[in-house]
């Protein structure tokens, strides 16, 4: 199966930063990679699918990166609705989660 | 715009049944690939189960392989998930989710419903 990682597992970071966020691969997926929000009580959204397509109607703040192993997520200007986890996701085999990245307000 | 709404969950003793719905509306539901996601108290998200548009196939998660089973009724719009032998570590929120492309197979989930909560306990 392929694993997961996220790094790191919480920033911390003030309105009006750029975060950045990694995901790595235990093999190759491809480009077969999403990105979700998720905040406290909520259901994840699916911000970015296929590495770096952005979903319609979310913020061009937002973008990702990646091919093969390693992904990376990236916030500009961060804004206070950010303030949430961020997961990624690989569809290349299966289905599977990273462990989660929570953006915390410094 | 397209929705799941979840229910079925439930406080259930160890070794107990559940089985879960989701209905979903606002979408050809008989086009998609259509999964089920949960979230443990405080934990991450952990993939469960998917069946293929036409229901033919299904994929589970060791965690659950032999004890769940996904199903689905297109003529109802409705997405079931059966959780017999349940045990503590069952215990979660279950989301419902919808795969971003029509017939899409190994897909992003672009629409989830708002979760069901899972509780297993004596």
């Amino acid at each position: 199966d392929i694993q997961l990682t996220q790094s790191p597992s919480t920033l911390s970071a003030s309105v009006g930063d750029r975060v950045t966020i990694t995901c790595r691969a235990s093999r190759t997926i491809n480009n077969w990679l999403a990105w979700y929000q998720q905040k406290p009580g909520k259901a994840p959204k699916l911000l970015i699918q296929e590495a770096s397509s952005l979903e319609s109607g979310v913020s061009s703040r937002f973008s990702g990166s990646g091919f093969g192993t390693e992904f990376t997520l990236t916030i500009n200007t961060l804004q206070p609705d950010d303030f949430a986890t961020y997961y990624c996701q690989q569809y290349n085999d299966n289905w599977m989660f990273g462990p989660g990245t929570k953006v915390e307000i410094k | 715009e397209g929705q799941l709404l979840e229910s079925g969950g439930n406080l259930i003793q160890p070794g107990g049944s559940l089985r879960l719905s989701c209905a979903a509306s606002g979408f050809t539901f008989s086009t998609y690939v259509m999964t089920w996601v949960r979230q443990a108290p405080g934990k991450g998200l952990e993939w469960v189960s998917t069946i293929s548009d036409t229901g033919f196939s299904t994929y589970y998660a060791d965690s659950v392989k032999g004890r769940f089973t996904i199903s689905r009724d297109s003529s109802k719009n409705i997405l079931y998930l059966q959780m017999n032998s349940l045990r503590a570590d069952d215990t979660a929120v279950y989301y419902c989710a919808k795969a971003s492309r029509v017939r899409g197979f190994l897909d992003a989930f672009d629409m989830w419903g708002q979760g069901t909560m899972v509780t297993v306990s004596s």
